[in-house]
């Protein structure tokens, strides 16, 4: 079983600020790691995902998130947020191994941007 | 379809009412996934088909929840007897094959019941 971990539910930052959002996870096998986000009325849409290979992955709207295997982390960053970016971001896993590959979510963090 | 669709978009049921949900994926996505979103939590996993077989039912919270997609494209998530403990988020995501690929998510349905 898997479980993730977003430590802050809330992140207020200014606009052209650096943001990072928070992600660990739990899983006794290898696993995959997404990063969603979710604007109000809407579904989810990927930022990105690690799979295999470099650690750091790029993804849309200038995000990036790292993956720490020893710290068991998958942390987002921005360099430069703007206020289009407000919205809820969730972290998620999946089992590398199962065919079902179902994802197991985070709880999210809500980022708000402010002017 | 270019994305999911679901239907209907808002659903206010009473309390002890079945309702059903409407999923279309997109055309060709062999993978199908239901979650509950409670607000202000994260999706929380329900249920998985691949084509027409549903593989994987463990997230159903109660035998009052029940899930088809009988022709391997449309899947209906029914409700019986509603319970206000049931009011959330229900999200569709498809899948041309497993996670690796990414999910594409419908826009969701909103059920309240009163």
């Amino acid at each position: 079983a898997q479980s993730v971990t977003q430590l802050d539910s809330q992140v207020p930052v200014f606009e052209e600020a650096p943001v990072e959002l928070r992600c660990n996870y739990s899983s006794s096998v290898s696993v995959y790691l997404f990063w969603y986000v979710q604007y109000p009325n809407q579904g989810l849409q990927l930022l990105l995902k690690y799979l295999s290979g470099s650690t750091l992955v790029k993804g849309i709207n200038g995000f990036e998130a790292e993956f720490n295997k020893s710290q068991t982390s998958f942390h987002l960053r921005k360099p430069s947020v703007h206020i289009s970016d407000t919205a809820e971001y969730f972290c998620a896993v999946s089992d590398r191994d199962n065919a079902g590959n179902m994802l197991t979510f985070g709880g999210g963090t809500r980022l708000m941007v402010k002017p | 379809g270019a994305g999911v669709s679901q239907s209907p978009r808002y659903k206010v049921a009473k309390r002890g009412q079945d309702v059903a949900l409407r999923c279309d994926p997109i055309s060709g996505h062999v993978s199908l996934f239901w979650y509950q979103q409670a607000l202000g939590q994260g999706p929380e996993f329900l249920t998985y088909f691949q084509n027409e077989a549903q593989l994987d039912k463990s997230g159903l919270p109660s035998d009052r929840f029940f899930a088809e997609r009988p022709e391997g494209s449309v899947s209906t998530l029914k409700i019986q007897r509603t319970q206000q403990e049931d009011s959330a988020v229900y999200l569709c995501a498809s899948s041309i094959g497993t996670s690796n690929y990414g999910y594409t998510f419908g826009s969701g349905t909103r059920l309240t019941v009163v």
